[in-house]
């Protein structure tokens, strides 16, 4: 599997304000998702990351406030918008590869906290 | 009726045993089963796959599928404590992962 690294690994923030998490993969892959991790809950997709093209949300999600971008086959940003506290959670990116049987590998996460 | 249904736990099993995880999930058309394995702290790590009736085995883990039940499991022999995590079941469907809740194992030493 590609190695994934996220940045920030970690963050307080505010109230109102933003964050964009980058996620970077060191080879290129076909399908790159966003998941959220509430605390003691499992995974939620937020959206498939599409390359070039917008984002596909899931129920319950929408690009206003997840903003998302895939420039290339490597790399794929989240925005979390006007963030409130209910933001507060674990973000996460996931790869896989059309070769594989859609195993998805995940980066190590961004541990967001909102004031 | 939740997509992926796993008991949340948590199980405990002593070192040495045989722990048993167990999935359930609500679309016949899937096609891929995942096991994950999440340490506190940490994000999910891809531990078993399976995609065919019958059994997986790999070291210590055997994934087991039943289509007809709509079935998953995992099993691990010989348990150690650095088993102890959050196990995720995963199922494929159109594309995506759906996660089920997870079940927390403990094994005591």
């Amino acid at each position: 599997s590609a190695v994934i690294s996220q940045k920030p690994s970690r963050d307080i923030c505010q109230r109102g304000t933003s964050l964009t998490i980058q996620c970077q993969v060191d080879s290129q892959v076909t399908m790159m998702f966003w998941y959220r991790q509430q605390p003691g809950q499992s995974l939620t997709l937020i959206a498939t990351a599409n390359q070039g093209s917008e984002a596909t949300y899931e129920s319950g999600f929408v690009i206003d406030k997840f903003p998302i971008s895939r420039p290339n086959l490597t790399f794929s940003t989240l925005t979390v918008s006007n963030m409130s506290p209910e933001d507060s959670s674990i973000y996460l990116c996931s790869e896989t590869d059309r070769d594989s049987y859609n195993e998805q590998f995940f980066g190590p996460g961004t541990r967001l906290t909102v004031l | 009726q939740k997509e992926v249904e796993q008991n949340s736990g948590p199980l405990s099993v002593p070192e040495g045993a045989i722990a048993s995880l167990n999935c359930t999930y609500s679309d016949r058309g899937s096609q891929s089963f995942f096991w994950y394995r999440q340490y506190s702290g940490k994000s999910p790590e891809l531990i078993m796959f399976i995609y065919s009736n019958g059994d997986k085995e790999d070291g210590r883990f055997t994934a087991q599928l039943n289509k007809a039940s709509q079935y998953v499991s995992l099993l691990i022999r010989d348990s150690q404590p650095s088993d102890s995590a959050t196990y995720l079941c995963a199922v494929q469907g159109a594309q995506k992962l759906v996660f089920g809740q997870g079940t927390r194992l403990t094994i005591n030493p």
